[in-house]
């Protein structure tokens, strides 16, 4: 069965960090690109960060360059969202995602708070 | 890196056809035939439904339907059911070699 398990949210203050994880399994990892969407309580769906296939190549939203970084690891098949200097605007359920030109395949989110 | 424009809630009847847009710009929806749907019930993850303006995966009833005409793509759902009832989606590739999501649409059974 093809799937995506989020974890590392939590409950976080202002200008602090957390690294997010998505276990893959079921496919190949190595061969897809990755996405991480966000979901701020009661809004839609944003786009984060990707990145391809092999690592080499990444992008970000104007929102968050700066202070996330994307990674993955092959050989664990996991892919990672290292988030620093967090805000109140960073509050949502983060969702790991499979594809290039579609998201075919969503994890079932990892929510992170930033409050006081 | 705008968000796609759809209208905020659309409703309908059991068994009536509804549609929803999405536009876009040349650089994503009218650029690329990429642009997918996905449904969103309250707590759950986006399921994807259309995928490359009209392509349905295996196991989405065939209710539903996509199109797309210059920079506007659109999602008919046909034979409206209770199940139905969910936030709607669309997306497409862009030509930053991203992602774009829509503003979301609230679908409502009456």
């Amino acid at each position: 069965e093809v799937q995506l398990v989020e974890s590392g949210g939590g409950l976080v203050q202002p200008g602090g960090s957390l690294r997010l994880s998505c276990a893959a399994s079921g496919f190949t990892f190595s061969n897809y690109w990755m996405y991480w969407v966000r979901q701020a309580p009661g809004k839609g769906l944003v786009w984060v960060s990707r990145i391809n296939s092999d690592g080499n190549n990444t992008n970000y939203a104007d929102s968050v360059k700066g202070r996330f970084t994307i990674s993955r690891d092959n050989a664990k098949n996991t892919l990672y969202l290292q988030v620093n200097s967090l805000t109140t605007e960073d509050t949502a359920v983060y969702y790991c995602a499979r594809g290039k030109y579609v998201v075919g395949v969503w994890g079932q989110g990892t929510t992170v708070t930033v409050s006081s | 890196q705008s968000a796609l424009t759809q209208p905020a809630s659309v409703s309908g009847s059991p068994g009536q056809s509804i549609t929803i847009s999405c536009t876009g710009t040349s650089s994503d929806v009218g650029g690329y035939s990429y642009v997918s749907w996905y449904q969103q019930h309250p707590g759950r993850a986006p399921k994807l439904m259309i995928y490359e303006v009209s392509n349905r995966p295996s196991g989405v009833s065939n209710r539903f339907s996509g199109s797309k005409s210059g920079n506007t793509a659109s999602l008919t759902i046909s034979g409206l059911q209770a199940e139905d009832e969910a936030d709607y989606y669309c997306s497409s590739y862009t030509s930053s070699s991203t992602l774009v999501f829509g503003t979301g649409t609230k679908v409502t059974v009456l």
